[in-house]
């Protein structure tokens, strides 16, 4: 069946180092569409990035993906972090035709002075 | 204002009652849905709603029943709690493209 794989819970960075995210998926449909949900602390989910688009890159509030088909992957890059960085991060595929999110365990993004 | 909105924010209660959550979307879009996210973060579907029929319907207990009375309001009704059902239950909703989804801010539920 359709799933997301986040292989990391948590990453702890320091203020201005380059922030990258993992993140795979797995669907028989050809078309997935990606996306990445940021949850802040007492909040809910809000979408940061999405994209359908095979190697295409999509950015966002200095946040940005590239769907690469080839390796099922859509990875979370920035090139300096913040400390209004630090949240939860969600990766998430679409279910073609149902309008369902499947969710990654999610990734703790933690920014240190 | 437009958005998603949930009440009530925060629920205690006690093994075997009954509860009722209700979700109300503002911006007009024809598909809702619940989510559960329980205590190790992990976000699951639960249900959809496009313009009042079931669309998704995953294996949840059958305690869970969704109540959709028009497309801009879901609510979801608990029978006889139990305490894995303490999490945080959020609604979303997205257009008739169904690519972006807007949350609520969430109902906490805690079950003694």
């Amino acid at each position: 069946g359709d799933s997301v794989t986040q292989t990391e819970g948590l990453v702890t960075l320091t203020e201005g180092l380059p922030v990258m995210l993992n993140c795979t998926y797995q669907t028989i449909y050809s078309n997935p569409f990606l996306f990445w949900y940021v949850q802040h602390l007492n909040e809910s989910p809000r979408l940061l990035l999405k994209s359908f688009t095979d190697n295409k890159r999509t950015e966002h509030q200095g946040f940005h993906a590239t769907l690469h088909k080839s390796s099922s992957s859509f990875h979370l890059q920035k090139s300096s972090a913040q400390l209004s960085d630090s949240a939860l991060y969600y990766c998430a595929l679409m279910v073609y035709n149902q309008g369902k999110l499947i969710f990654g365990q999610g990734t703790k993004l933690s920014i240190k002075p | 204002e437009t958005a998603v909105f949930q009440t009530p924010n925060y629920h205690v209660t006690q093994v075997g009652n009954e509860v009722s959550f209700n979700c109300k979307q503002t911006l007009g879009h024809d598909t809702m849905y619940w989510y559960k996210q329980d205590s190790k973060k992990l976000l699951k579907i639960m249900f959809s709603y496009n313009n009042k029929q079931l669309i998704v319907n995953e294996t949840v207990p059958r305690r869970f029943s969704p109540q959709s009375s028009d497309k801009a309001h879901l609510n979801l009704r608990i029978k006889s709690v139990e305490p894995e059902d303490s999490a945080v239950y959020l609604c979303a909703s997205s257009d008739r493209n169904q690519d972006t989804q807007y949350f609520g801010p969430g109902t906490r539920l805690l079950v003694l």
